[in-house]
């Protein structure tokens, strides 16, 4: 089945820093994955997504992710962070039907002045 | 136009009492998902409805867990003698197909604590 580890329960950086969140997929199938936000007291709104066209994913709020398959990896980055990228941030892959999505545990970001 | 809505969006029960969480799509969506998210946890897959009908509910702790949707709209998660681990953040969702090239909306969630 397929499952997902993101590395980093907590990750922190200095606002205009490198935001780098680790993802490893496990999948028998082409996968797609998925980068969702979680604000706070909020649902989750999607970020991104890889479905087997262009490797370099390109999302919302400057936001980026790129499927390396050899790696089994799909880590997001943003080039410089923002105050308002503190949030959870869920890495999930699924076979090609939303009822077999499985997310993973989150990391959450917090970002320093 | 409207989101994913769900109330309450704060619930707290007392051990052993019933309690029903309620999703509304949004309008045209035939597909429905429940989510569960415990504290530090990620999001843990319960139960989708197409339609109306929910093929697979292997994914609901126990069978004091239940759902139904009705005229393809509204649903409702209904927790029986609740217990304390019943306690977490639940979230529905919501998308135009079950196909995972379409985009799933999610509602802001209902925040169960049982006592």
């Amino acid at each position: 089945a397929q499952s997902v580890t993101q590395l980093g329960s907590h990750v922190s950086v200095s606002e205009g820093a490198l935001v780098l969140l680790r993802c490893n997929y496990s999948s028998s199938v082409p996968p797609y994955l998925f980068w969702y936000v979680q604000y706070p007291n909020q649902g989750l709104q999607l970020l991104l997504k890889y479905t087997s066209a262009a490797t370099l994913v390109k999302g919302i709020n400057g936001f980026e992710a790129e499927f390396k398959k050899s790696e089994t990896s799909f880590h997001l980055t943003k080039p410089s962070a923002h105050m308002s990228d503190a949030a959870e941030y869920f890495c999930a892959v699924s076979e090609g039907m939303f009822n077999d999505m499985r997310f993973g545990a989150g990391t959450r970001l917090t970002v320093k002045p | 136009g409207a989101g994913v809505s769900q109330s309450p969006s704060n619930k707290v029960t007392e051990k052993g009492k019933d309690v029903e969480l309620r999703c509304d799509p949004i309008s045209g969506h035939t597909a429905l998902y429940w989510y569960r998210q415990s504290l530090g946890q990620g999001l843990e897959f319960l139960i989708y409805f197409q339609g109306n009908s929910a093929p697979d509910k292997s994914g609901l702790p126990s069978d004091r867990f239940s759902a139904e949707r009705t005229g393809g709209s509204v649903s409702t998660l209904t927790i029986q003698r609740t217990q304390q681990e019943d306690s977490a953040v639940y979230l529905c969702a919501s998308s135009l197909g079950l196909a995972a090239s379409y985009e799933q909306f999610f509602g802001p969630g209902t925040r169960l604590t049982v006592l």
